[in-house]
C-alpha cells in the first residue's frame, strides 16, 4: 500500500461548482499534513497547512481525519484560475524528515 | 522574493553518458531536498540534506546517482550512466523550518530526457 493515496481525477468542473479531494495515507504515526498545488510544467507550492480541528482559507476548506487516515480539500465557488494538480502530502514521522507527496489529483475548471 | 535556483532547466542525453544538475537554495536554508518527479506522478524523495550532511538517501538508486552539499550551500546531483528510465523532471527544495512547517520551496526542475 502507498503511503499516500489520492484519486488521481481528472476532475472537470464547471467554474462556480464545489469540488473535493480526498487522501488517505497509510502511517497512522504520520504527524502533519498539507496540501500543494503545481500548476503544468511548474514547480509544486504550498496551498495550505491541514490541521486536526479543519482550517479554511477563503475558498478552501482542509479537513483531517486522523481516526479514519483521511484527509481532504473542498474548494467551493471554483474559478478557472484554480485548474491545476492538488498534491496531498503527509509528513510521516516528527521532526525534520521527508515530506512525502501522492500522486496529485488533476482539476480542470471549465467555462 | 527569494528562489531556489536549479540548472540547466533542460538536459537531453543520450543513455550511458553522464549528467549533472545543480541546485543553490534559498539564503540561510539549512534543508536542502532532491525529489524526482515522473510524468503524471508525485514528487519521489531522492536525498535529504542538513547543511553537509545526508539526512536520508534510502531512495537514491547509489549504483548510478550521487549527491552532494559539500559546503552545506549549494548542491549536486548527478547520474552516471543514465538509463532511459531516468528520464523525469529533477525538483530540488529548500527548508528553513524542517518538514514540520511543510513549507518546501521548490526550484523551477531539471528536466531530464534519455534517448
Amino acid at each position: 500500500r502507498k503511503e499516500v493515496e489520492q484519486d488521481p481525477g481528472p476532475f472537470n468542473v464547471p467554474e462556480g461548482a464545489t469540488v473535493a479531494f480526498n487522501c488517505t495515507y497509510s502511517n497512522s504515526a504520520s504527524q502533519s499534513f498539507f496540501w500543494y498545488r503545481q500548476d503544468c510544467r511548474k514547480e509544486p507550492k504550498l496551498l495550505m497547512s491541514v490541521y486536526s480541528s479543519g482550517n479554511e482559507d477563503g475558498r478552501f476548506t482542509a479537513q483531517l481525519n486522523r481516526a479514519s487516515q483521511y484527509i481532504s480539500l473542498l474548494i467551493r465557488d471554483s474559478k478557472l484560475s484554480d485548474s491545476a494538480t492538488y498534491l496531498c502530502v503527509v509528513n510521516p514521522h516528527s521532526g525534520n524528515t521527508p515530506l512525502v507527496f501522492g500522486k496529485g489529483t488533476r482539476l480542470s475548471v471549465i467555462a | 522574493e527569494a528562489e531556489v535556483a536549479q540548472s540547466p532547466r533542460y538536459k537531453i542525453t543520450e543513455k550511458s553518458q553522464a549528467v549533472a544538475f545543480w541546485c543553490d537554495p534559498i539564503s540561510g536554508h539549512a534543508t536542502l531536498y532532491w525529489y524526482r518527479q515522473i510524468l503524471g506522478q508525485g514528487p519521489e524523495l531522492l536525498v535529504q540534506f542538513q547543511d553537509e550532511s545526508v539526512v536520508d538517501d534510502s531512495q537514491l538508486p547509489k549504483d548510478r546517482f550521487s549527491a552532494e552539499r559539500l559546503k552545506g550551500v549549494d548542491s549536486t546531483l548527478k547520474i552516471q550512466p543514465a538509463e532511459l528510465g531516468d528520464s523525469a523532471m529533477y525538483l530540488c527544495a529548500s527548508s528553513n523550518g524542517g518538514a514540520n512547517t511543510g513549507e518546501l520551496f521548490f526550484g523551477e526542475g531539471s528536466r531530464l530526457t534519455v534517448l
